[in-house]
């Protein structure tokens, strides 16, 4: 079946740090992908998603970019801000069946941030 | 505008009784989903539905579980005879119309313990 696999926390970085959490992804046709993020005390929201390979979707100074080839969907920043810590989880939407949208997540990465 | 509401956000509640977790979505979004999340994993996919009807329950994980939304807007989630396994925070969430690449906005969730 469709699975996401990211990369095992946690990560620590100081701040001004650049940051990779790697995802990889398995499903049947083409999915939309997603990175959401958890701060801390928050419900789960939308970071950045990209719906099509070789689209990239960016928010926040976060980016990640849709590699069908490699079946992979990093997330990067720059520069890390102590605000940016948090859960973050790759997650995929794929069609199949009677099934439309429902959301296949990875068990997450807690990233801290150290000024 | 609003956003997707939970209630109870807490329930603390015995094993073998029954509980149920009201799901309120974003005004217009036709498409509903019930998550549930253990500690330390991602969120698990349980039901979608298509306005008013349960397009998948392939993720309920047994038929203790039942969930309803009988107007096609707010969906109650319904957990007979509950066991400590089910002890988790479930959540809900809602798109546009269910479409692959439809943002799922979240809501904050209920925390659900069974002693």
């Amino acid at each position: 079946g469709d699975s996401v696999t990211q990369m095992e926390g946690p990560v620590t970085l100081s701040e001004e740090a650049f940051l990779t959490i790697n995802c990889t992804y398995t499903a049947t046709g083409y999915p939309s992908l997603f990175w959401y993020v958890q701060y801390p005390g928050e419900g789960l929201q939308l970071l950045l998603k990209a719906t099509k390979a070789d689209d990239k979707g960016s928010n926040k100074g976060f980016e990640a970019t849709y590699r069908k080839e490699t079946t992979s969907f990093h997330l990067e920043k720059g520069s890390v801000q102590v605000s940016d810590s948090a859960v973050y989880f790759c997650a995929l939407s794929a069609l199949y069946g009677g099934s439309q949208g429902n959301l296949i997540f990875g068990k997450g990465t807690k990233l801290s941030v150290k000024p | 505008g609003a956003g997707v509401s939970q209630t109870p956000s807490n329930k603390v509640t015995e094993k073998g009784k029954y509980v149920e977790l009201r799901c309120d979505p974003i005004s217009g979004h036709t498409a509903l989903y019930w998550y549930r999340q253990s500690l330390g994993q991602g969120p698990e996919f349980l039901i979608y539905f298509q306005g008013t009807g349960a397009a998948d329950d392939s993720g309920l994980p047994n038929d203790r579980f039942f969930a309803v939304r009988p107007e096609g807007s707010v969906s109650t989630l319904k957990i007979q005879r509950t066991e400590r396994g089910d002890s988790a925070v479930y959540l809900c969430a809602s798109s546009l119309a269910g479409q692959t690449e439809d943002t799922q906005y979240f809501g904050p969730g209920t925390r659900l313990t069974v002693l």
